[in-house]
């Protein structure tokens, strides 16, 4: 069956210092993958998205970037956190055919 | 920019009663329509989902309505209960799976017991 992992799950980080937060999906092959951020009570805003390796689009600009360096790998990267990175951190798979996104159990990261 | 709207943005029903959320969207290219259920500190879960081809989708407690003619779809929660709070999200997804799945901007839901 197919799983998705997402670590950390809670992260205070000082304003800053970087960010890697990594995603990895298990047993399927070729996934689209997703970076999606979601302010305190709002809703699912997408930040990147990933159709292979080494293929990133980004949504929104911002203090964030993204890399795919295997086919079942994700990683969120900063190398300044600021203040409004705060936010729940979610990532996301979608494989081919019908079928919607499976989400992760998110990161909470606070920036301090 | 394609859009799904989602109302109401949130949602008191007492305990037994029937939540009914609504989403429109605006592209004929979507054709698969699911619902998540968001709790607290967790990600989205997918609750239920219809394909345009069926007019109502039922899973327990959980009905889906579609209208295609109008390009609208609904979540009807019945005998509703407090375990039911949760933040809800439509979304439509086009068949391409390289094609984003547009969502709601969700419905904060709360059961009185």
């Amino acid at each position: 069956s197919q799983t998705i992992h997402q670590w950390p799950a809670t992260l205070v980080q000082p304003v800053g210092s970087p960010l890697s937060l990594e995603c990895t999906v298990e047993g399927t092959s070729n996934p689209n993958l997703y970076w999606y951020r979601q302010a305190a009570g709002r809703g699912l805003q997408l930040l990147f998205y990933s159709v292979g390796i080494g293929q990133i689009s980004s949504e929104v600009p911002q203090n964030l970037s993204a890399s795919r360096p295997q086919d079942r790998q994700f990683i969120l990267s900063s190398k300044k956190l600021l203040l409004s990175d705060s936010g729940f951190y979610l990532c996301a798979w979608r494989s081919g055919g019908y079928g919607g996104y499976t989400f992760g159990s998110g990161t909470r990261l606070t920036v301090v | 920019q394609q859009q799904v709207k989602q109302s109401p943005q949130s949602l008191i029903v007492q305990k037994g009663g029937i939540s009914i959320i609504n989403c429109a969207y605006e592209n004929t290219a979507f054709d698969y329509f699911p619902w998540y259920q968001q709790f607290p500190g967790k990600g989205p879960a997918l609750l239920i989902a219809i394909r345009p081809d069926v007019s109502e989708k039922k899973e327990g407690r959980f009905t889906i309505s579609f209208n295609k003619s109008a390009k609208q779809f609904s979540l009807h929660i019945m005998d509703s209960q407090p375990g039911d709070s949760a933040t809800y999200f439509c979304a439509a997804a086009p068949m391409n799976r390289d094609d984003k799945i547009i969502f709601g901007k969700g419905t904060r839901l709360h059961i009185l017991p």
